[in-house]
């Protein structure tokens, strides 16, 4: 149980384009989700958490315009890097929560997407 | 708010030999505390985590993980290593809606 999927796992597009990536959880209702980017050999950093149909929260330092965020249903949510950049290239990681009646809803994380800007 | 700490960015071990890679956090009520696994270009893994109850918490792949509330720390161990642990490892500290990772440690197996 509490299977995440990304898609694509890679992507590779031109400069200028955008380009969209897809997390699913598969086997449950999440109300949360968060975006994760990890540059290489560096830790995961938190871009933003959206909640199921209201406007994500993005950490400080991430443009909001360059990174859009959908959060449509309760199975899935999108990130939209918006006329990328080589600079943009990096792992995005997405993770999904299920609400529980307990304090902690722990978050289970997808495989990835290894996003590559020529 | 939340930080965890890993003080070493780099492990070197000998295939056999027992494991522990430091974590300490930082966080002002009881602690969700996680040990991850990243292999090259791969996701994360979950390796154990500890929410509450026994301080000695098992894993999966051998490990396990103590925690200590007086210390701070919630370090990983495993009694022998193989040369398929050589990867990356993260520790996280989460709340609620949040998780901090640690910078990671590296571990490498030499044969």
């Amino acid at each position: 149980g509490a299977v995440v999927s990304q898609h694509p796992s890679w992507v590779i597009c031109k400069s200028g384009t955008s380009v969209k990536i897809e997390c699913r959880s598969l086997d449950f209702q999440a109300t949360t989700m968060f975006w994760y980017r990890q540059f290489p050999k560096q830790s995961l950093m938190l871009m933003a958490t959206s909640n199921e149909g209201s406007k994500a929260t993005y950490e400080q330092g991430v443009e909001k315009d360059k990174f859009l965020i959908n959060h449509a249903s309760l199975t899935l949510s999108t990130l939209t890097v918006t006329s990328a950049h080589p600079e943009d290239s990096s792992f995005y990681i997405c993770s999904a929560s299920p609400w529980t009646p307990t304090a902690y809803n722990e978050q289970f994380f997808g495989p990835g997407t290894r996003l590559t800007v020529l | 708010a939340q930080s965890v700490t890993q003080p070493d960015i780099h492990i070197t071990v000998s295939e056999g030999a027992s494991l522990e890679l430091r974590c300490n956090y930082s966080y002002g009520a009881t602690p969700y505390l996680f040990w991850y696994v990243q292999s090259p270009g791969q996701g994360l893994q979950l390796l154990l985590k500890y929410f509450s109850g026994d301080t000695l918490v098992q894993g999966i792949k051998g490990f396990e993980a103590e925690f200590k509330r007086s210390q701070s720390s919630f370090n990983l161990r495993k009694p022998s290593v193989h040369w398929s642990d050589a990867a990356e490892y993260f520790c996280a500290v989460g709340a609620v809606n949040d998780m901090r990772f640690g910078a990671g440690t590296r571990l490498t197996v030499k044969p």
